[in-house]
């Protein structure tokens, strides 16, 4: 079965600890993974996907296709960065859309 | 560049009744995908337009039903209302064949 599994309900870290929320897929073939993420009272948006391989506001993930993973880590926590953060991937064919995890609750104290 | 915007922001229902949700797609965005978003839960598929025509169903009833216009905009009809229909309903817009999706801010919906 397609699956997002996201073990962390809630994550809480001092400002400057290194935080990383985990992302654990299921998929049968190449997975195409997301992290979203929503701030409050906004929208959910964007934060990177791996194929970009980019860097957004100091957070990366790689994926680990050996151990079904895509874990979203930056070194140095910031308070704006308390957010809910979901992992998702994109199931291809003619249903072509994401499967989302349960969300994973950042809290960065001062 | 115009954001997604869906209507209304928030509605109340009762069992039994109706309710049409309506999403304005990111311009130039050809796909308009639904999600239901029941509280502590990540959103889930209910189904894609492209075309003005349903792409992909995610695991939902028929008495969810769906329509997209000409100019990409798109309506969510749910018939039948039952309580735990309440739930965030999101829209999501994109181009086709790029699989990265845009999202509204969403509709609360509660069904009482």
């Amino acid at each position: 079965a397609q699956r997002v599994t996201q073990p962390e309900k809630l994550l809480s870290v001092f400002k400057g600890a290194p935080v990383e929320l985990k992302c654990n897929y299921s998929y049968s073939g190449s997975p195409e993974l997301f992290w979203y993420v929503q701030y409050s009272r906004q929208r959910l948006q964007l934060l990177l996907r791996h194929i970009s391989r980019e860097s957004i506001k100091g957070f990366t993930a790689d994926l680990n296709k050996g151990e079904t993973s895509f874990h979203l880590k930056k070194p140095f926590a910031q308070e704006e960065d308390s957010a809910m953060y979901y992992c998702a991937l994109f199931r291809r064919g003619s249903q072509g859309n994401l499967i989302f995890g349960k969300g994973t609750k950042l809290s960065v104290k001062p | 560049e115009t954001g997604v915007t869906q209507s209304p922001t928030h509605l109340i229902k009762t069992r039994g009744q109706q309710v049409t949700l309506r999403c304005s797609s990111q311009s130039g965005h050809n796909t308009v995908s639904w999600y239901q978003q029941a509280l502590g839960q990540g959103p889930q598929f209910i189904f894609q337009y492209y075309r003005e025509e349903e792409n992909g169903r995610g695991n939902f009833p028929p008495r969810f039903s769906g329509l997209q216009f000409p100019n990409y905009s798109s309506e969510l009809n749910v018939n039948a209302l039952e309580l735990d229909d309440s739930a965030l309903y999101l829209c999501a817009s994109s181009l086709a064949g790029d699989n990265e999706q845009f999202f509204g801010p969403g509709t609360r919906l509660t069904v009482l």
